[in-house]
């Protein structure tokens, strides 16, 4: 099973800043890698996949990259509606797939 | 407009069966897999497996093999979740989620990533 291990648990950022996660597998996931933001009470939304490729609706102010065991998303103004948990997720080696613990970003 | 509309919430007693199901709206239902995560109160997400209408076979982690039951029905464009021998700590929102079936020259290839996701069941076992 690859496990994957998001950094750090928390992020607390101001408005308007940039916030950067990180995500690393425990083996080679080539760009086999998807990014979800969950807010309360909602499903999980896809926002990047393929380590790079933003979803179908997403901003340009989300980025990804990254490839084999070290990923990063980026957002690079963050508005407050981006104020939410990020999980990591790869789709190299299943079963089973396997998602990261989270990062939440906080308002600092 | 894809979309995934999941049945209502569930308690459960310990020992009993769940059976929790998901109908897509929007797009080809055979040619997606359909997936199952579940996510304990403030925890993170766990994958509990997968089917493809189009191929059949279902695949399972291996922590829900013997008590998980993944089917499709293409007549009703649905797909269930059973989970059987429920213990307290199945406690949880349950989720479907479409992941894509791309073509590679003649070969379907599944990539599972999740780009449409259902709005969740809660399922709570309690005595």
């Amino acid at each position: 099973e690859i496990v994957m291990t998001q950094s750090p648990v928390t992020l607390s950022v101001t408005p308007g800043e940039r916030a950067t996660l990180s995500c690393r597998a425990s083996q080679s996931i080539n760009n086999n890698l998807a990014w979800y933001q969950q807010k309360p009470g909602q499903a999980p939304r896809l926002l990047i996949y393929g380590a790079s490729t933003r979803a179908t609706g997403i901003p340009a102010r989300f980025s990804g990259s990254g490839s084999g065991t070290e990923f990063t998303l980026t957002i690079s103004s963050l508005q407050s509606e981006d104020f939410a948990v990020y999980y990591c997720q790869q789709y190299h080696n299943w079963p089973p797939l396997t998602f990261g613990g989270g990062t939440k970003v906080e308002i600092k | 407009q894809v979309q995934l509309v999941q049945s209502g919430a569930e308690v459960k007693k310990p020992g009993s069966s769940v059976k929790v199901s998901c109908m897509a709206s929007g797009g080809p239902f055979n040619k997606y897999s359909f997936n199952w995560v579940r996510q304990a109160p403030g925890q993170g997400l766990e994958w509990m497996g997968a089917i493809i209408p189009i191929f059949g076979t279902p695949n399972y982690a291996q922590e829900f093999q013997g008590r998980v039951t993944i089917t499709a029905d293409d007549s009703t464009r649905t797909t269930f979740m059973e989970l059987s021998r429920l213990r307290f700590e199945d406690t949880a929102m349950y989720y479907c989620a479409r992941g894509p079936v791309l073509p590679v020259g003649v070969v379907l290839v599944p990539k599972y990533y999740f780009d449409y996701w259902g709005q969740g069941t809660l399922v709570t076992v309690s005595s």
